[in-house]
């Protein structure tokens, strides 16, 4: 069975950095590009960022280019997300999520909140 | 940046009735155009990906269309599990981009 566990959510200042964990299992994750999509509070989806299998190529939603960085650990079957610079707009339930070819998102964890207020 | 347009943003209906929400992008994105269920407090869940492929599990009442820059889910006899939010996305080009949602109650 394929799970995404993401943890690392906190309240966080503006400004400050925050690095989100998302730990998999039941699936090849050295074979799979990684995704992390958020959600901010009553609001639709928003694509964050994903990683290739080997974490050569990473890709970044216009909002979060040169604040965010993506990364994994495949020895460990993890995948993270490193935030600086937090804005107040970065406040979202973070999910990770497994792609199962031609950037489709066919699982997901449960999400990790962050909450960026001071 | 493909900007995805979803129609309606909400939709009333009633158990049994066949309903239809809308995807548009804004240029061509030749099927690669996947959907997504999401239920309050939930993760969203995979439905259907390359326009019109339903993932392992999906019931049949559910079904996807299109080409181009248009395309269409429709949910056929509407269960009572099927109230929930719905959200198209494209798979052409970064930045991945969804659309606004539809989110579906029950009339």
């Amino acid at each position: 069975e394929v799970q995404l566990v993401e943890s690392g959510g906190v309240v966080v200042q503006p400004g400050g950095s925050l690095r989100l964990s998302c730990a998999a299992s039941g699936f090849n994750f050295d074979a799979n590009i990684m995704h992390w999509v958020r959600q901010a509070p009553g609001k639709g989806l928003e694509w964050v960022s994903l990683i290739s299998w080997d974490g050569g190529n990473t890709y970044y939603g216009d909002s979060v280019k040169g604040r965010f960085t993506i990364s994994r650990d495949n020895s460990k079957d993890s995948l993270y997300l490193q935030m600086n610079s937090l804005r107040t707009e970065d406040t979202a339930l973070y999910y990770c999520a497994k792609d199962r070819g031609n950037w489709v998102f066919d699982y997901w964890g449960q999400g990790t909140l962050v909450t960026v207020s001071s | 940046d493909i900007e995805m347009t979803q129609s309606p943003s909400s939709l009333s209906a009633s158990v049994g009735d066949r309903v239809t929400i809308t995807c548009r992008a804004s240029q061509s994105i030749s099927n690669y155009l996947h959907w997504y269920q999401q239920k309050p407090g939930k993760a969203p869940k995979f439905l259907i990906y390359a326009a019109s492929t339903l993932q392992s599990g999906v019931p049949s009442r559910f079904s996807g269309n299109g080409s181009g820059a248009d395309y269409t889910l429709t949910i056929n006899n509407l269960q009572p599990e099927d109230f929930a939010t719905y959200y198209c996305q494209q798979g052409y080009s970064v930045p991945l981009t969804f659309g606004g949602g539809t989110k579906l109650e029950i009339k």
